[in-house]
C-alpha cells in the first residue's frame, strides 16, 4: 500500500461540464501519474508531474490539464467533459529509480 | 502509442495448470515489469527484470526476457482461482522512465475451478 488515494471513486457528469479528479499521496513522492484504462486500450499515460509545478503531457493529453501546487496532491482536470472521457482513471506514484509505479484504487467517470 | 503487446489476449485453463503469458515490445528498454489488476481494482507490481537479467523468480512466478527478441514471459505455475486476473507488461525505456512506463493491453487469465 503506498498510501495513494483518489477521490471521487465513481461520478456520473453531463457533457460539457468541468470535472476534477484528486490524488493524494502520503509518502512525499516526487513522481505521480494519471493514466486512463479503457476495454482494448491497456493504460494510457494523460499527465505525470516531477514535482511541485512541474508537469508534462502524456500520450493522450487533449482535452485534459493538471495541477500540483503540493506534493501530496496531482490533480486532473477536464475542462469540459465530453462522452470519449468516459473512462476509469488512475493515478500512480514511483518509489524509485526502477520506475516500479504504485497505483490507487481508479475513478470511474461517466460522461453522458 | 502501445510498447508492449501481451498474447494471448485472454487464457483460461484449469486451477493447478500452469499459465504463461507473453510480451512483446519495440524499444530498447532499461526493464521491463508485469502487473496484475484483479477485477475494479487498480494494478498491483508483481516482479520487474532488468535489461541485463534474462530469469527472474518469486514465488509462483517466473519471468524471462529475450531481449533480442524484445519479448518477455511470465510463467504462474500451480494456479489458484486468486490468480484470475489481468495481466499486462510494461517497459521503462533506455535512459528513461520519469515520464511513466508504456502498458500493453493485458492478457486476462481466468482459472476454472
Amino acid at each position: 500500500d503506498a498510501g495513494i488515494t483518489q477521490s471521487p471513486r465513481h461520478k456520473v457528469t453531463e457533457t460539457g461540464t468541468p470535472v476534477t479528479l484528486r490524488c493524494h499521496q502520503t509518502e512525499n513522492h516526487r513522481y505521480m501519474y494519471w493514466y486512463r484504462q479503457d476495454p482494448g486500450h491497456g493504460l494510457r499515460l494523460i499527465h505525470y508531474s516531477y514535482g511541485v509545478k512541474d508537469t508534462d503531457k502524456g500520450e493522450v493529453s487533449d482535452g485534459y490539464s493538471v495541477s500540483r501546487s503540493k506534493t501530496e496532491d496531482f490533480l486532473l482536470t477536464l475542462e469540459s467533459a465530453t462522452s470519449s472521457q468516459t473512462s476509469v482513471y488512475f493515478c500512480a506514484i514511483t518509489r524509485d529509480s526502477t520506475h516500479e509505479q504504485y497505483f490507487g484504487p481508479g475513478t470511474r467517470l461517466t460522461v453522458t | 502509442s502501445q510498447q508492449g503487446e501481451e498474447d494471448p489476449q485472454a487464457l483460461s485453463i484449469q486451477e493447478g495448470e500452469n499459465a504463461t503469458m507473453n510480451c512483446s515490445y519495440k524499444t530498447s528498454i532499461n526493464n521491463l515489469q508485469w502487473y496484475r489488476q484483479n477485477s475494479g481494482r487498480g494494478l498491483v507490481h508483481l516482479i520487474l527484470i532488468r535489461s541485463n537479467e534474462r530469469e527472474k523468480h518469486s514465488g509462483r512466478l517466473r519471468v524471462t526476457l529475450d531481449t533480442s527478441k524484445k519479448s518477455s514471459s511470465l510463467l504462474i505455475t500451480a494456479s489458484r482461482a486468486a490468480d484470475t486476473a489481468s495481466y499486462f507488461c510494461a517497459t521503462v525505456p533506455s535512459g528513461g522512465g520519469a515520464d511513466g512506463l508504456t502498458f500493453g493491453k493485458g492478457t486476462h487469465l481466468i482459472i476454472q475451478p
